[in-house]
């Protein structure tokens, strides 16, 4: 069974400038996430969604992130424009999720994550 | 939101050695994950453990949701163990704790 798929691995841009992000979950997972790794520190959960919708963006700073999982499979983060402090590993994840309930989370699946530095 | 300590924040081991890592959660949990960041960056699942114990080979966990804590159990550990062991609360709001940075030594 392939596992969670990211590309870009590494991302090198100017602060202002915009980037995005791609993540293909694991086929059949119904719940996709999106995190923010700051160095030294633990994931912290961006996004989630269920299908192709919003179950929780409370930690997303909507002014300059946006995300979307429009066919309810693959998913793309993007940022525009960037600041130095968003240099950070953006790491996706998917669960199953087989409750029927989003707000109880199954086990979750992690990609490699994509590396941004901002400059 | 419920509130996840790990504890130690740093161990340092020698090859063989055994340890015990701790996660205390500030309310009651039923939905509790651990993981290994390998010194790549990678997320490695190790335990889905809601409750009870469950043992993979040299590595064991236990979830007391009443107690409000979960200990993982490294064993005979290997310089491959090396890295940040991470809990998770899986319930909303989803929160990680800071981690525990494992040094194995050979």
């Amino acid at each position: 069974e392939a596992g969670v798929a990211q590309s870009p691995r590494y991302k090198i841009i100017e602060k202002r400038q915009s980037v995005a992000f791609w993540c293909n979950p694991i086929s059949g997972h119904a719940t996709l996430y999106w995190y923010q790794q700051i160095l030294g520190q633990g994931p912290k959960l961006l996004i989630q969604f269920q299908n192709n919708g919003v179950v929780d963006d409370s930690q997303l700073p909507k002014d300059r992130f946006s995300a979307e999982r429009l066919k309810g499979v693959d998913s793309t983060l993007k940022i525009q424009p960037a600041k130095l402090e968003d240099s950070a590993v953006y790491l996706c994840a998917s669960s199953f999720n087989d409750r029927g309930n989003p707000l109880l989370y199954n086990e979750q699946f992690f990609g490699p994550g994509t590396r941004l530095t901002v400059l | 939101g419920i509130q996840v300590e790990q504890s130690p924040p740093d161990l340092i081991l020698q090859e063989g050695a055994n340890s015990t890592l701790r996660c205390n959660f500030s309310d009651s949990v039923n939905n509790l994950q651990w993981f290994h960041q390998n010194p790549w960056g990678q997320l490695i699942n190790l335990f889905y453990i809601p409750s009870g114990t469950k043992q993979n080979g040299r590595l064991s966990a236990t979830t007391v949701a009443t107690e409000r804590y979960s200990l993982l159990y490294i064993s005979s550990s290997q310089t491959t163990d090396s890295g940040v062991y991470f809990c998770a609360f899986l319930n909303t709001p989803l929160v990680f704790g800071k981690g525990t940075r494992l040094s194995v030594i050979a």
